[in-house]
Order: C-alpha cells, then sequence, then structure tokens
C-alpha cells in the first residue's frame, strides 16, 4: 500500500502553463506539506495544512495555490509557469504537531518532477 | 535566522569504510533532529530522529546519531557501510515551540565504491 502518492511522477510544461500536482495519503494523518527540491538538492518547506487549514505559508510567489479537499488530500496549483518552478516537488504528511511539542516523522511522497521549458 | 548546515557535500567511500557524515544547526532553543535518505530515484525516508533522553540514538540499517548540544551538532554515523548505502542524506532540524515544520540541511551526497 502506498502511503502517500503523488501524481504525475513527470511533469514537462512549456513556461506560461497552468499545472496541478495531487497528492494524497492514506495514513491517517492531520498535516500535509509541500516541500521544493531543487537542482542542487535543497529541500524547502513551501506550505503546510493541518484538518485542511493552512497554517505554513513560506515565502512562495501567489502564483503557487494549495487546495486541500479533504485532510487525505493536499493539491498545488501552480499559474504562469515559470523556468525557476523547474524542481522536483514532494508531497508530506505526518500526525498533527501540537504548538510547542515533538514533530512527528514526515512521511514523503515519490516526487514529481516538474520541468518548464 | 534557522539554518542546518552539512559540512560534506559529496563523500566517497570504499565498501567496509566507516562513516560520519556532519551536521550542524543554528541555536534557536530546544530541537528536534532527524536524518532522512534518499536512495537514487526514491522519496525520503526517515533514518533516525532524537527527540529527547539519550543523546545517541539509533537508527535503521546500522545508522547511529550522537546529539551533542554544546556543539550544535547531530552526526551520523555507520561503522561499515555498504555499496547500497549509496544515497543522498539530509539532516532536518524542528524548532520546538516555533513553526511546525522541518529545516533542511543541503544534503551529502554518499557515494560507496565496491
Amino acid at each position: 500500500d502506498t502511503a502517500v502518492s503523488q501524481t504525475p511522477k513527470y511533469l514537462v510544461t512549456q513556461m506560461g502553463n497552468d499545472k496541478s500536482i495531487k497528492c494524497e495519503q492514506n495514513l491517517g494523518h492531520d498535516t500535509m506539506y509541500w516541500y521544493k527540491q531543487d537542482s542542487k538538492k535543497f529541500l524547502k518547506i513551501m506550505f503546510s495544512y493541518n484538518n485542511k487549514e493552512l497554517i505554513i505559508n513560506e515565502t512562495v510567489p501567489n502564483r503557487f495555490s494549495p487546495k486541500s479537499p479533504d485532510k487525505a488530500h493536499l493539491n498545488l496549483h501552480i499559474n504562469s509557469l515559470e523556468l525557476g518552478d523547474s524542481a522536483v516537488y514532494f508531497c508530506a504528511s505526518s500526525d498533527t504537531q501540537l504548538a510547542g511539542g515533538p514533530a512527528d516523522e514526515q512521511y514523503f511522497g515519490p516526487g514529481t518532477r516538474l520541468t518548464v521549458t | 535566522a534557522q539554518s542546518v548546515s552539512q559540512h560534506n557535500h559529496h563523500v566517497i567511500l570504499s565498501e567496509a569504510a566507516s562513516l560520519e557524515l556532519g551536521c550542524n544547526y543554528s541555536y534557536g532553543g530546544t530541537v528536534n533532529l532527524f536524518w532522512y535518505v534518499q536512495y537514487p530515484g526514491q522519496h525520503l525516508q526517515l533514518l533516525l530522529k532524537y527527540f529527547s533522553g539519550d543523546p545517541l540514538v539509533k537508527g535503521i540499517k546500522g545508522f547511529e546519531a550522537e546529539f551533542i548540544k554544546s556543539k550544535f551538532s547531530f552526526n551520523l554515523r555507520k561503522p561499515s557501510v555498504q555499496w547500497s548505502d549509496t544515497a543522498e542524506y539530509f539532516c532536518a532540524v524542528k524548532y520546538v515551540g516555533g513553526a511546525q515544520k522541518l529545516v533542511f540541511g543541503q544534503g551529502t551526497r554518499l557515494t560507496i565504491n565496491p
């Protein structure tokens, strides 16, 4: 059973297009995340949702809009794609993290390699 | 700013060699610490984690890490590496009481020659 799944695995598109990446987790977790891994393998958090509510929003262009229809899904929509958006995008999930509490393990999806030409 | 630094960008070892990968984090109070591994073409998997207690933590696949609070370090070790340990290794820190997020280091690529 796949714990955290993402679709598509590869996405090649042209500049200016709008695209979406989907993420689903079947672990019963309350918190989900989007990370961006650049060409140098550097991983940086973009967003985090807890029970469908946005709790972390790093400095990300507003062309990126996450949507969480329910706590098992967190999708990422990107408008007006730019060359610099090319990266691997990872979804992750974890149990509810209480403020000031320990961080439970985050389970990562397989990643979506986005190439903007 | 909260940051995590991994000193080694690319480490190349022969099988059976001992491994130590460095990780330092910026001061910020109480921390939770993690090491993740990313095998070629795969997603990140947790190797080990530290929340509190014994600063020497053991993880999967024979890996261990030691938290040294005075040095803000959480180095990863393995006494004898195998070819299958070839992967990218990421140190990550969560600052307790702060935003509920992991801050990752830039990763260390480990290549094991048979």
